[in-house]
């Protein structure tokens, strides 16, 4: 069972920073926030990832609040090519060789 | 990123027959492969794992008579889908991870359509 809860979908215009959500309240200590995304018809980008701190890349950013409960990932200015389904998973400590379960993500749509 | 190939992106075949679905990664050696598959509207379903040299690991209700993996190189995996169904048409995508990278790489996908 995936171990995240994501809102099924949010819009946000153009030019504009798109919030996504997510939850995974019963997160263990060894257990890292992954955050991919996938364009239709193609297979899932790695977008970021992280453990307790903040963290930023030329993608994204992603904020883990203090107790590690809930995660924001921030598109700070989302184009139109942004669209897709972004996953929010848990994945326990030990490199990319761990598994990664897909829950049903979060579709942004961003407006012209 | 890494990169990694999928091959075919697209193929329709007749049912009963079975059909090779080839993952490569390209700059980077993949001792651990995944294989996904996606039905329409419908999040990414782990099939199986499978680490260079040894026997794939299948999740549970797959059955692994029926899709045969192959992962005989750090670069090569391969999925094939024996004696296939129309209702074995789905989105298949592989992942490749490598000792020592934090996150794993996908595929572009094969969109399969028996019919």
């Amino acid at each position: 069972d995936a171990k995240t809860t994501q809102p099924p979908s949010m819009d946000c215009a153009e030019g504009r920073a798109a919030n996504l959500p997510c939850n995974h309240s019963t997160i263990s200590g060894n257990e890292y926030v992954y955050w991919y995304r996938q364009i239709h018809s193609q297979g899932p980008q790695y977008i970021i990832h992280g453990l307790k701190n903040n963290e930023t890349n030329e993608m994204a950013s992603l904020i883990i609040t203090e107790d590690r409960k809930s995660s924001t990932l921030i598109l700070p200015h989302a184009t139109l090519r942004d669209t897709a389904v972004y996953y929010c998973i848990v994945r326990p400590r030990g490199g990319a060789t761990n598994k990664l379960i897909f829950g049903t993500g979060t579709l942004l749509a961003v407006q012209p | 990123g890494a990169v990694v190939s999928q091959h075919p992106s697209r193929v329709i075949c007749k049912s009963g027959t079975s059909v090779k679905i080839e993952c490569r990664s390209l700059d980077f050696q993949a001792t651990t492969m995944f294989w996904y598959r996606q039905f329409p509207k419908q999040s990414l379903m782990l099939m199986a794992t499978s680490n260079e040299g040894s026997k794939a690991t299948y999740e549970q209700g797959v059955e692994k008579d029926k899709f045969l993996i192959n992962h005989a190189s750090l670069t090569l995996s391969t999925l094939t889908v024996t004696s296939a169904h129309p209702e074995d048409s789905s989105f298949y995508i592989c992942s490749a991870a490598g000792e020592g990278r934090t996150e794993a790489f996908f595929g572009q996908g094969t969109r399969l359509t028996v019919v």
